[in-house]
């Protein structure tokens, strides 16, 4: 299936923690996104990635580090993870001009 | 911030009535799309209309776009149980932006068989 996939589908970790979310996409589209979903529903990007190169940070905590190590793959690594960083956290992809393509998102729960 | 504003924040209709959500933005765009979420999943893309456009449709959907008061309409025709859903439009300001998507709140539909 030709598709934007993440893993892990759910992440529940304690404060202070350092946690990793994946994101793969197999539809050959050469950017890449994180977006941030509060509880509110509110949608706001984090970081794109173009080519492998970083485009787009969005006045995210340095404690937020993404990581493209193809233009398919790109990774989103936090430290010291905070109460506050609880949200749905979803990958998407494109190609300049059209729709973004998501991935089904990670629900990030820091206790 | 916010680039969009939508309304309703709430519709609920019965099955087979239309649903029209509204957006507004404040800059200037390069397309203009709307997305649909259904709870506890990711996006999906629905439709895409360019600046250039004022009215682009897809099946059931009919979106308009007025780039001088800065607005976008969704119509859902015949609305189904299954159109219950989050929908969200998003801005492309493109240039640099490559393809970075603002959204707005978005409209919870619930559509009663």
């Amino acid at each position: 299936d030709t598709a934007v996939s993440q893993t892990p589908k759910y992440l529940v970790t304690q404060m202070g923690n350092d946690k990793s979310i994946k994101c793969e996409q197999n539809l050959g589209h050469d950017t890449m996104y994180w977006y941030k979903q509060d509880s509110k529903k509110f949608l706001k990007i984090m970081f794109s990635y173009n080519n492998k190169e970083l485009i787009i940070n969005e006045t995210v905590p340095n404690r937020f580090s993404p990581k493209s190590p193809d233009k398919a793959h790109l990774n989103l690594h936090i430290n010291s993870l905070e109460l506050g960083d609880s949200a749905v956290y979803f990958c998407a992809s494109s190609l300049a001009g059209t729709g973004s393509s998501f991935g089904p998102g990670t629900r990030l729960t820091v206790l | 911030s916010q680039q969009g504003e939508e309304d309703p924040q709430a519709l609920s209709i019965q099955e087979g009535e239309n649903a029209t959500m509204n957006c507004s933005y404040k800059t200037s765009i390069n397309n203009l799309q709307w997305y649909r979420q259904n709870s506890g999943r990711g996006l999906v893309h629905l439709i895409l209309i360019r600046s250039n456009e004022r009215e682009k449709h897809s099946g059931r959907l009919r979106v308009t776009l007025d780039t001088s008061k800065k607005s976008s309409s969704l119509l859902i025709t015949a609305s189904r149980a299954a159109d219950t859903a989050s929908y969200f439009c998003a801005t492309d300001a493109g240039g640099t932006s490559y393809g970075k998507l603002t959204f707005g709140q978005g409209t919870i539909l619930t559509v009663h068989p």
